[in-house]
């Protein structure tokens, strides 16, 4: 009864190489998020996408693409990784986007994380 | 851009005691959620908080959503093993959610 769910838990690799990370979410969902979570513990979003749609996008390198083949997947595509891409990469979910509006019940869900180590 | 105090970084209690954690922020939020990290894992939603003023409980947890809309706390009652981790709070405005630092409770037993 999976909610949110990533792989790999854990991805090891070297400098320059090209890696994925996928997310899944089963709870019927319309917007999902990718944060990156650093050594420090800070959390920061990086993308969103509602309904397969780029809604925000953090000022994230471009060597950073997400990809929604659909509304229950969000992957994550990094380019030439580099030394500082090292972190914790949380995918999370929530019914609507993130509006803040008042009142409205849009919490986030997350992942367990893709810890990233890049050598 | 927004950002969200949390201090101090850690605390240290003994169980059974009762620990207060704060949160503020020099924007106003329309939402504040506050998420519990455990060794290893993702953040685990809490308490989230809906409208200025609200208080609300969860089993040993108390929230309040500050009057001016920039600020939150977090009450744990009765602290035991199990309430160690990581403790965020996060606002909710207009359209991402912004996290605090975090405080790192540790739990004597």
């Amino acid at each position: 009864d999976t909610a949110v769910s990533q792989t790999p838990k854990y991805l090891v690799t070297q400098m320059g190489n090209d890696k994925s990370i996928k997310c899944e979410q089963n709870l019927g969902h319309d917007t999902m998020y990718w944060y990156k979570q650093d050594s420090k513990k800070f959390l920061k979003i990086m993308f969103s996408y509602n309904n397969k749609e780029l809604i925000i996008n953090e000022t994230v390198p471009n060597r950073f693409s997400p990809k929604s083949p659909d509304k229950a997947h969000l992957n994550l595509h990094i380019n030439s990784l580099e030394l500082g891409d090292s972190a914790v990469y949380f995918c999370a979910s929530s019914q609507t986007k993130a509006s803040g509006r008042v009142g409205v019940r849009d919490e986030q869900f997350f992942g367990p994380g893709t810890r990233l180590t890049v050598l | 851009g927004q950002q969200l105090n949390q201090s101090p970084q850690s605390m240290f209690i003994q169980e059974g005691e009762d620990v207060s954690m704060n949160c503020t922020s020099s924007s106003i939020f329309n939402t504040w959620l506050w998420y519990k990290q455990d060794p290893g894992e993702g953040p685990v939603l809490l308490i989230a908080l809906y409208k200025a003023g609200e208080l609300t409980s969860n089993g040993r947890l108390t929230a309040q959503f500050g009057i001016t809309r920039k600020d939150s706390f977090l009450n744990i009652s009765a602290s035991i093993p199990s309430d160690v981790g990581i403790y965020f709070c996060a606002g909710q405005h207009p359209s991402k959610l912004t996290f605090g630092k975090g405080i790192t409770l540790s739990v004597r037993p």
